[in-house]
Formats: C-alpha cells, sequence, structure tokens
C-alpha cells in the first residue's frame, strides 16, 4: 500500500492477557517509531528501529513492552499481562531518515487499544 | 536529552484571528524541529520543520514557524484563523549529529476556532 499500514485498527482484550500489534511500513523507508498517544500525554516515545542497527528501545515502560522488526520491514509491538493503564493508541510512523538525510514521519492510522 | 514543552493544552482564537501555539525545546546539540496537526479523526502529518536552513519557516496552510535560540523556542503562528485549523498540534525535536533519528514529541495543543 501507499502508506503505513496498522492493524488491528481496534483490540479490546482483558486485563492479564498478551496482544500484538503490527506495523507494516511504507515499502523502503528505513527507520520505524512506536508512539503510545493518551488523552493528556501527548505521543509518547516508545522504540525506534533503524536500519539494521540496534533498536532503541528507551520509551519502553516496562518490560512487558517489545518489539522487533523482521526483515528490516514489519514491525510487531508486543504487550504482555495487559493492564488497563496500557489502554490507548498505538502510533506507528516510518520515514526515510538516515546518513543525515531527515525525512518526514508518516504515521499510521493508530491501534486503538483498550483493556478491561 | 531532549524535550519539548507546549504551553496550553488547550487554544482558542475567534475565525479570522492570529493563531500562535508555543513550543520550546531542550537539546544538548543544535535541534532539528518539527510541527505536525491532526485532524479529528486522521492521522498525524507533517506542517513545517527547521533543520538549521532559514530560522523562519513556511508551512501547508498558511502555517509559520520562527527558530529563536536565544529563546529556545519553536512558535507557531499563522495570521488569520480559519474553521479548518481546528486540530491538534504537535511540536517535535530531534538532535541532529547525534547519530539518532529519535523524534520526542510535546503533550500537544488542541486549536479551537470560533465561528
Amino acid at each position: 500500500g501507499a502508506g503505513v499500514s496498522q492493524s488491528p485498527s481496534n483490540k479490546v482484550t482483558e486485563k492479564g492477557k498478551d496482544v500484538e500489534l503490527r506495523c507494516d511500513p511504507i515499502s523502503g523507508h528505513t527507520a520505524l517509531y512506536w508512539y503510545r498517544q493518551s488523552l493528556g500525554q501527548g505521543l509518547e516515545f516508545l522504540i525506534y528501529f533503524q536500519g539494521n542497527s540496534a533498536p532503541d528501545k528507551s520509551g519502553l515502560p516496562s518490560d512487558r513492552f517489545s518489539a522487533e522488526r523482521t526483515g528490516g520491514s514489519v514491525s510487531t509491538l508486543t504487550i504482555q499481562r495487559t493492564q488497563q493503564e496500557d489502554s490507548a493508541v498505538y502510533l506507528c510512523a516510518s520515514s526515510r531518515t538516515s546518513g543525515g538525510v531527515w525525512g518526514e514521519l508518516f504515521f499510521g492510522e493508530g491501534s486503538r487499544l483498550t483493556v478491561l | 536529552a531532549q524535550s519539548v514543552t507546549q504551553l496550553g493544552s488547550h487554544v482558542s482564537v475567534s475565525e479570522g484571528a492570529l493563531v500562535l501555539l508555543r513550543c520550546n525545546y531542550s537539546s544538548s546539540v543544535p535541534p532539528y524541529l518539527f510541527w505536525y496537526v491532526q485532524y479529528p479523526n486522521q492521522g498525524l502529518q507533517l506542517l513545517l520543520k527547521y533543520t538549521s536552513a532559514a530560522t523562519l519557516v513556511k508551512g501547508i496552510n498558511g502555517f509559520e514557524a520562527e527558530f529563536k535560540k536565544s529563546e529556545t523556542s519553536f512558535h507557531l503562528t499563522k495570521p488569520s484563523a480559519h474553521m479548518s485549523d481546528a486540530a491538534e498540534y504537535f511540536c517535535a525535536v530531534s538532535e541532529s549529529g547525534s547519530g539518532t533519528y529519535k523524534y520526542i514529541f510535546g503533550t500537544g495543543t488542541r486549536l479551537k476556532v470560533l465561528a
């Protein structure tokens, strides 16, 4: 597709369950980002992948959160043992940014997670 | 580490009035600065960016922002607000030359335009 694709668009789960959120970036984009958007919290940085480099995980809020990016393309954000405070919209973005060239971030529509 | 502060989570202006959304940043190296806009029920899109060229940057839809190093600010302005400008606006910073291209966003300012 032409844009960043995220799935599912909506996910309702029970507290304690694991969830996986998927992001398919724009083809050719080397950088991929995950953010969490909550009311009043803005966009909270979670994790950033750049090419084949080790990801910057400095924003992951706890060890229940993890992410991987396979083959430099699709990324999966996994939340284990979900808690109600994990409820938010999870945004993925990709860009061509690399080697000193700054590219625009292109965002997906987001995955809205509700933990009951 | 870089950070961004957006003053005012909600701003209301009358249609035709000046729009001023404030953004202050903190960065240990020369920053790159961005404004993104999120219209209702839509994804975020780039409004404008500063990457060390001209300090006054023009963006889409008549918006512009000025980089002021002495004030560590990157405020967003538009001379005359339009109803279609109602949206949430996010300021973001990234540290140039640090080898990372991580973007840190502010908490956002929701702009309301009154008829």
